[in-house]
């Protein structure tokens, strides 16, 4: 069965704190797509990013970042110098190849970034 | 540009009523879906049409629900009669055509949702 774990239903913490939010996925299939989107308090779904199952590399941008490892079927997603901007909940999700038009989403993170 | 666009944006209804939520995706767009998210719960895949024939409704959870994609531009989900576990928040996105068979994928674009409650 495919499924996406978010265990982490919610986490606090005070401006310019690193912080990480935990994804595990379940997939049979060999070549799939991993997903982040955040939904800030005006509710719509803001895509983050996409990475398919054949590259591992960790990804940056600004103060985001990404670490892929499929030996744990993790998709961990880090934010570095936390800002109270950031305060969204956060949904990793994930795509089959064959079947890449089906989101399969977690329960989503809750992250509060104090000032 | 204009994104997707979702209305309304609450909905508070008795059981029993009848409900309809629209969608308008983004011009251009031939694939549009429907999610479902239960409070605390995940964001579940109900639908997907291509411009106006469902590709796939495995996840529509019974025949209370309707949706339609008449000439394939907006859409609507009905709801009829509502129960109180329709509760949640309906979310609507939308995509290009993808190339199947390779490894690119398009980028899904979500609506704001609609806030459907029961009582």
């Amino acid at each position: 069965a495919q499924k996406v774990t978010q265990a982490q239903t919610e986490i606090s913490v005070v401006e310019k704190e690193d912080v990480t939010l935990d994804c595990v996925y379940e997939t049979r299939d060999t070549t799939y797509y991993l997903f982040w989107y955040k939904q800030p308090p005006s509710g719509e779904l803001v895509f983050l990013i996409r990475r398919n199952s054949f590259d591992e590399q960790n990804e940056i941008s600004g103060r985001y970042s990404w670490n892929f490892q499929k030996s744990t079927s993790s998709f961990n997603f880090t934010i570095t110098a936390s800002q109270v901007v950031d305060s969204a909940v956060y949904f990793c999700a994930l795509s089959e190849y064959y079947n890449t038009d089906k989101l399969i989403f977690g329960t989503g993170t809750r992250l509060q970034v104090f000032p | 540009e204009a994104g997707v666009t979702q209305f309304p944006s609450h909905s508070v209804i008795e059981k029993g009523q009848t409900v309809t939520l629209r969608c308008d995706p983004i011009s251009g767009h031939d694939n549009l879906y429907w999610y479902r998210r239960v409070m605390g719960k995940e964001i579940k895949f109900l639908l997907h049409f291509v411009k106006e024939s469902k590709q796939d409704e495995s996840g529509m959870p019974n025949n209370r629900f309707l949706a339609e994609r008449t000439g394939g531009t907006y859409s609507t989900l009905k709801v009829q009669p509502a129960e109180l576990e329709d509760s949640g928040v309906y979310f609507c996105a939308s995509s290009q055509d993808n190339n199947r068979g390779s490894l690119l994928n398009t980028e899904a674009f979500f609506g704001q949702g609609t806030r459907l409650t029961v009582v």
